[in-house]
This record gives C-alpha cells, structure tokens and sequence, in this order.
C-alpha cells in the first residue's frame, strides 16, 4: 500500500505570503492519480487539484500543483483569508482499486 | 445542481450496526461510483470503499473488509453503507462522495456529502 507523508505538520504564515505543501509517497504515484483538497472545520473536504496540477472547477489561479513520482507539491502563491485550512494529498492505486489521503497539513494564521 | 444528501447523526452503543444513506439528485445515478470516506474527530481522511450502482459491485479497503456493507437502491437514487460490530473507534464523520465532472481517469472526489456523525459509545 502507498503511504502519503504531507509536510510540514503545521504552516504559520501571514495573509499575502506564499506557502508551500509537500506530499512524499512511498512510491512512485502515477501524476493523473494525485489529488489535493482543502478542508476547513465542521465541512467536507473540497477538491482543488486533480491530475497533480489541473484546477478543479472555481479553484482561483492561486492555487497550482506540480511534481511527479513520489514527490508533489502544492502552492498558495498568495494566501488569502479564507485559504487558511487543512490540506490533504490523496492517490489512487489501481491494484487493488484503492484511495490513500496523507495526515494532512494545517495552514494557519500567524 | 448536483449534490449527495446524507442521513443524520447517529448514536449506536458498541458492538451495533449502523447504516446510512447518501442520495444522489443532479446527475445519472448509475453512471458513477459512490466512494465512502471517514474522519475521526481531529483525525485525517480514510476512504472505506466504493459501489458501483449500475451493478452493485463493490471495492473495500481492507481494513474494514469484514464489517462493511456498501448497497445501493437505484429506484431512489440512493446508496448505503452499513457498518457492523461498532467499536468506539467508529466514531466519525462518514462521507459519500464520487467523481462527476473529472476526466474518468482522474479518480478523485469532486462532489462531497455534507456527512453524517457517528458516534460509539456505551
């Protein structure tokens, strides 16, 4: 089984500052099948990119990702209010059929 | 619009069963898996397992291979995860989510249900 590890645990920053958001897995993930979602409290989570880098639909240009392999990443280029959230990876393994999240990272308010 | 519409809360002591329901309005039912994704409280996303409506089939994660039941009734739209032998461990938000607007490779979650809190507890 693909193990997802999100880091850091916790990102501090500031509206307007960019932050960056690892997932490492244990092994080489297929780009088409790696997700990210945005989760803010008491919601379900919301999907954001697909594919490793293509926006879902109404996701601002402000969110990107990117990597390939085992290595992926995603970028806030400039946060906003309402971008502070937790963020999980997730992947898909055709073999058997099965979804794995990461532990996620906390984006908060510095 | 498209949306999945869960059942509510749930209390269940342990070792009971608990069963609940998502339905689907917006879209062809039968044409997309229904996946099941729990959070315990503070914890991360699991998904569970996923039914395939136009047939019944199924796909469970291993870990809950054995006391989970994904089933679906196509006259209503509707899909259902039953989950026996509850442990206090259980409690969660319990998600429905599926795949409408993607490519069909993409295999990530793109419409949510709001979920539905399950707790298990003596």
């Amino acid at each position: 089984e693909i193990v997802l590890t999100q880091s850091p645990g916790t990102l501090s920053l500031s509206p307007g500052e960019r932050a960056t958001l690892s997932c490492r897995a244990s092994q080489t993930v297929t780009s088409i099948y790696l997700a990210w979602y945005q989760q803010k409290p008491g919601q379900a989570p919301r999907l954001l990119i697909y594919g490793a880098s293509s926006r879902a639909t109404g996701i601002p240009d402000r969110f990107s990702g990117s990597g390939s392999g085992t290595d992926f990443t995603l970028t806030i280029s400039r946060l906003e209010p309402e971008d502070f959230a937790v963020y999980y990876c997730q992947q898909y393994d055709n073999s058997p059929p099965t979804w794995t999240f990461g532990q996620g990272t906390k984006v908060e308010s510095k | 619009q498209v949306q999945l519409v869960q059942s509510g809360a749930e209390v269940k002591k342990p070792g009971a069963s608990v069963k609940v329901s998502c339905k689907a309005s917006g879209y062809t039912f039968i044409d997309y898996y229904l996946h099941w994704v729990r959070q315990a409280p503070g914890q991360g996303l699991e998904w569970m397992g996923r039914i395939a409506p136009n047939s019944g089939g199924t796909d469970y994660a291993q870990k809950f291979q054995v006391r989970v039941t994904m089933t679906r009734d196509t006259s209503i739209n509707t899909a259902y995860m039953e989950l026996s032998r509850l442990r206090p461990d259980d409690t969660a938000v319990y998600y429905c989510a599926c795949s409408i607007t993607l490519p069909g490779l993409a295999n990530a979650f793109d419409i949510w249900g709001r979920g539905t809190k399950v707790t298990v507890s003596s």
